[in-house]
């Protein structure tokens, strides 16, 4: 079990470029969450999966946010047209969904800084 | 109805000490409540977590007590340690799985 990981674990972008986060969940977990998280406060949910399907989106999530899940495996979460304000780390998570009762597991984050 | 509100913001222990952290939920339809335990530049890792079918869980050092007709938590940290310096994050869930709404978190200090 090598846990959730994330890439790349750092970014530093200029406002208005495109930026892609990659998330590979636990194996076997057919739920995916993304969440993010800005200095001193507690992660906010943005959007999460089960297998491929998007079930929620946050409405924190703009239209320049959006998040796939092709195969049901591995998530990427693109932004496009960066700005300032989406300076933060961006948080995945997985879990067995309703079988595991709601036990999600962390990946380290993606933290991401726009110029 | 969404929130889920923690306190104190932070939090200064001598080691050996008990700590202990706050929450209030108003979603009665929450039915999941974990602790997550985070670390500078990493991603928060589950600590404990309760079902308000009970009252307490306890595993190891760490407790949590649940008051459901208060809509209450609490995380207690028995025999504080340095190593448990770090941010603790409350959350709760609804529908077996679904999205985690956090606290705004506690940092946590414990004095040698």
């Amino acid at each position: 079990d090598t846990g959730v990981s994330q890439n790349p674990r750092h970014k530093i972008t200029k406002r208005g470029q495109n930026v892609t986060f990659r998330c590979d969940p636990i194996s076997e977990h057919n739920r995916l969450y993304w969440y993010r998280q800005t200095l001193g406060q507690g992660p906010e949910f943005l959007t999460y999966f089960q297998n491929e399907a998007q079930l929620e989106k946050s409405r924190l999530l703009s239209d320049r946010f959006s998040a796939e899940r092709p195969k049901g495996s591995f998530s990427t979460l693109e932004i496009q047209r960066t700005e300032q304000g989406d300076s933060a780390m961006y948080l995945c998570a997985s879990s067995l969904g309703a079988a595991a009762r709601g036990t999600q597991y962390f990946g380290p984050g993606t933290r991401l800084l726009v110029l | 109805q969404q929130q889920v509100k923690q306190s104190p913001q932070s939090l200064i222990v001598q080691k050996g000490g008990i700590s202990i952290i706050n929450c209030a939920y108003e979603n009665t339809a929450f039915d999941y409540f974990p602790w997550y335990q985070q670390f500078p530049g990493k991603g928060p890792a589950l600590l404990i977590a309760i079902r308000p079918d009970v009252s307490e869980k306890k595993e190891g050092r760490f407790t949590i007590s649940f008051n459901k007709s208060a809509k209450q938590f609490s995380l207690h940290i028995m025999d504080s340690q340095p190593g448990d310096s770090a941010t603790y994050f409350c959350a709760a869930s609804q529908n077996q799985g679904g999205k985690l709404i956090f606290g705004q978190g506690t940092e946590l200090s414990v004095k040698p």
